[in-house]
């Protein structure tokens, strides 16, 4: 089965820090995608990555950015984390091809900012 | 992409099946239907898609009428733990496609003993 881990599950930071979200697939998927959960407003993608080093807006970029140096790892920045960005944090990895949208989620990171 | 249309919440008896609906009125051609399940406190989870003809996979079936504008999740023998959130979306294949899940509000099911 694939796995997708991310680094923390509960996180408290404060308003201006910059926050590292962590994400590791382990089957060796070309894309990676972050998205964010709110009430009422459903899952919004932030940034996806198709290959390593290469990187897409998503819907809601403003405020994030994101690294992929190697194929299994995708980290999700917020260079001053704001208490707007108060949300949970979810990870996705697809395979290419036709199966872009089968998309396996890990557990989610709930961010809190102070 | 295509919007989709999904009652808010449905009860289930466990051991029936769920037959979960949802339209999609104004699908493409070549949108797909996807369907993805949210269990409290966990992340999404893939369930199954088709493009026009009826598929099953270990988890579910989907039944997509003839004119594509609404579809069927059918889980046949529900069970407490299929209790989650169910997401009905329509997307193009793949990235060089277009290809992009949005999710909705989706249906909660409540699989009841």
């Amino acid at each position: 089965d694939v796995k997708v881990t991310q680094s923390s599950r509960y996180l408290v930071k404060r308003t201006g820090e910059k926050v590292f979200l962590e994400c590791v697939q382990d089957m060796d998927h070309e894309n990676m995608f972050w998205y964010r959960q709110d009430p009422g407003l459903g899952l919004r993608l932030i940034y996806f990555s198709y290959d390593v080093k290469m990187k897409e807006k998503g819907d809601i970029p403003e405020g994030y950015s994101v690294s992929r140096e190697k194929k299994e790892r995708f980290s999700l920045i917020l260079e001053s984390a704001s208490t707007n960005q108060t949300s949970m944090y979810l990870c996705a990895s697809s395979p290419g091809g036709s199966s872009y949208n089968e998309q396996f989620f890990g557990p989610g990171t709930r961010l809190t900012v102070l | 992409d295509a919007k989709t249309t999904q009652p808010p919440s449905m009860d289930c008896a466990e051991g029936r099946a769920a037959n979960l609906p949802c339209n999609h009125s104004t699908i493409s051609g070549n949108e797909y239907v996807y369907w993805y399940r949210q269990i409290h406190s966990q992340g999404p989870q893939y369930i199954i898609h088709g493009l026009k003809n009826n598929e099953t996979n270990e988890m579910a079936s989907l039944i997509i009428t003839e004119d594509r504008k609404s579809s069927t999740l059918i889980l046949p023998h529900a069970t407490l733990r299929d209790t989650a959130v169910y997401y009905c979306i329509v997307s193009l294949l793949g990235y060089n496609q277009g290809g992009k899940l949005i999710f909705g509000q989706g249906t909660e099911l409540s699989v009841k003993p």
